[in-house]
């Protein structure tokens, strides 16, 4: 069975550049978080999708934005990109098994570099 | 105070070493418990799950939930030096966000 994907795997934009990062959960998972993870730091949440609704946002502006398709792969869109961007972005899909966990797998992610 | 807190580390042991980490929580409420293990510049894998009290095995590894103190316990037999990594603990928040530890970095010396 295939894993999370996230594409690209390196990114790299210059200061007020937009940046669009994309992430297929794994087949049969309605839900897609994004996290991101600044360089020594813990996995700061970001976006949590399900069934094509956004369902919960973390303490970030709202130039980091972001939707889930039909087929439940989702995209995240960084706006007017600042220095402090720069991290490794993860996409996490996950189904609620039988009690009730929502276990969380994970992509190997996007790192973004703001130059 | 943090709903979750871990040290971060680092924590250097001997190959061989039995390894025992760390994580302690708020809430009472929570009931899920999750180990991920990360590789540098990867993305966080699961290791292993357990629902409220207990122990639970997989090969090397077993986790340890204690309810009445509020602190779970991750500990690895015979470590290898594949198994230096870091290591996140996390718990599943009543909004169904997964609420994570910082992270403990941890090296095997061969």
């Amino acid at each position: 069975e295939a894993g999370v994907t996230q594409s690209p795997t390196h990114l790299i934009k210059t200061r007020g550049q937009q940046a669009t990062l994309r992430c297929s959960p794994i087949s049969g998972h309605t839900s897609v978080y994004w996290y991101q993870q600044a360089l020594g730091l813990g996995l700061q949440f970001l976006l949590w999708y399900d069934e094509g609704e956004e369902r919960n946002r973390g303490n970030f502006p709202p130039r980091f934005s972001g939707r889930q398709f039909p087929n439940y792969s989702s995209e995240l869109n960084v706006n007017a990109l600042e220095l402090e961007d720069s991290a490794l972005y993860l996409c996490a899909s996950s189904v609620r098994d039988r009690g009730g966990a929502d276990t969380q797998y994970f992509g190997p992610g996007t790192r973004l570099t703001v130059l | 105070q943090k709903e979750v807190e871990q040290d971060p580390g680092p924590l250097s042991v001997p190959e061989g070493a039995i390894v025992s980490l760390n994580c302690t929580y708020s809430n009472s409420a929570f009931q899920y418990f999750m180990w991920y293990r990360q590789y540098s510049r990867k993305g966080p894998e699961l290791l292993m799950y357990t629902y409220s009290s207990g122990n639970k095995e997989d090969g090397r590894f077993t986790a340890q939930v204690d309810k009445s103190s509020k602190y779970i316990s991750l500990f690895i037999r015979d470590s290898q030096p594949s198994d230096s990594a870091t290591y996140l603990c996390a718990t599943k928040g009543s909004n169904y966000q997964l609420i994570w530890g910082a992270g403990t970095k941890l090296i095997i010396k061969p």
